[in-house]
């Protein structure tokens, strides 16, 4: 079944210490997301690629980084975790504006990462 | 005014209850609108796309005022599986990013 995966689903790291979250899809999706998730609050959306076009969000801390080296997977980087940063991260898809295809705006998530910072 | 409005709830109901949810948006060129599913700790799912005047999927209808700049989400003959977070989603006006309201949380009861 063509889907999204995340890796790990969930991770602990210490404060201060960097982290990698992976994100792959079999969608062949144009566009991915990474979306920061709290307690009791809508995902905020932090990032996005439209094919390998790079696009942030201005509220987006530049502790957060993301790569994308190729059409299936994204990656997003914290670069010095705080306390604050202790979230579900998750990762979501969509294809937009792909010639001779039907345009989708939906979103696909994956099932996210759940980090705890200690 | 929040680009997308919810009536946070808790709504409690019994099985097999009528339940409607509300949902405002501020964008009034706002073109594609979304309704989706969160269960506790899981990621969001997308329950019904509400792209013209609105749409019938088994036991869930939305209806789409543009106008008013409303949607709504009925879910009739409630199952306790309905039980979860259900999210106002609106597409922004450059169609990449989705605009999320804050979600309403439903409990269907035995």
């Amino acid at each position: 079944d063509a889907m999204v995966i995340q890796n790990p689903r969930y991770q602990v790291t210490q404060f201060g210490k960097p982290v990698t979250l992976s994100c792959s899809q079999t969608l062949n999706h144009n566009v991915m997301y990474w979306y920061q998730q709290k307690s009791s609050q809508a995902p905020k959306l932090l990032f996005h690629y439209y094919d390998k076009d790079f696009n942030n969000e201005a509220d987006t801390p530049d502790n957060f980084q993301s790569r994308r080296p190729n059409t299936s997977f994204c990656f997003l980087d914290i670069r010095s975790p705080g306390l604050g940063d202790a979230a579900m991260y998750l990762c979501a898809t969509s294809r937009i504006g792909t010639s001779g295809r039907p345009v989708s705006y939906e979103q696909y998530f994956g099932p996210g990462t759940r980090l705890t910072v200690t | 005014r929040k680009e997308v409005e919810q009536d946070p709830g808790p709504f409690n109901v019994p099985e097999g209850a009528t339940v409607a949810f509300n949902c405002t948006y501020s964008n009034s060129a706002s073109q594609s609108f979304f309704w989706y599913r969160q269960d506790c700790r899981k990621e969001p799912k997308l329950l019904m796309s509400v792209y013209s005047s609105g749409n019938e999927d088994g036991r869930f209808t939305a209806q789409l005022n543009r106008a008013s700049q409303y949607i709504s989400l009925l879910i009739r003959d409630s199952k306790l599986s309905d039980s979860a977070t259900y999210l106002c989603v609106v597409l922004a006006g450059n169609n990449r990013k989705l605009i999320w309201g804050l979600g309403t949380s439903l409990a269907v009861n035995p």
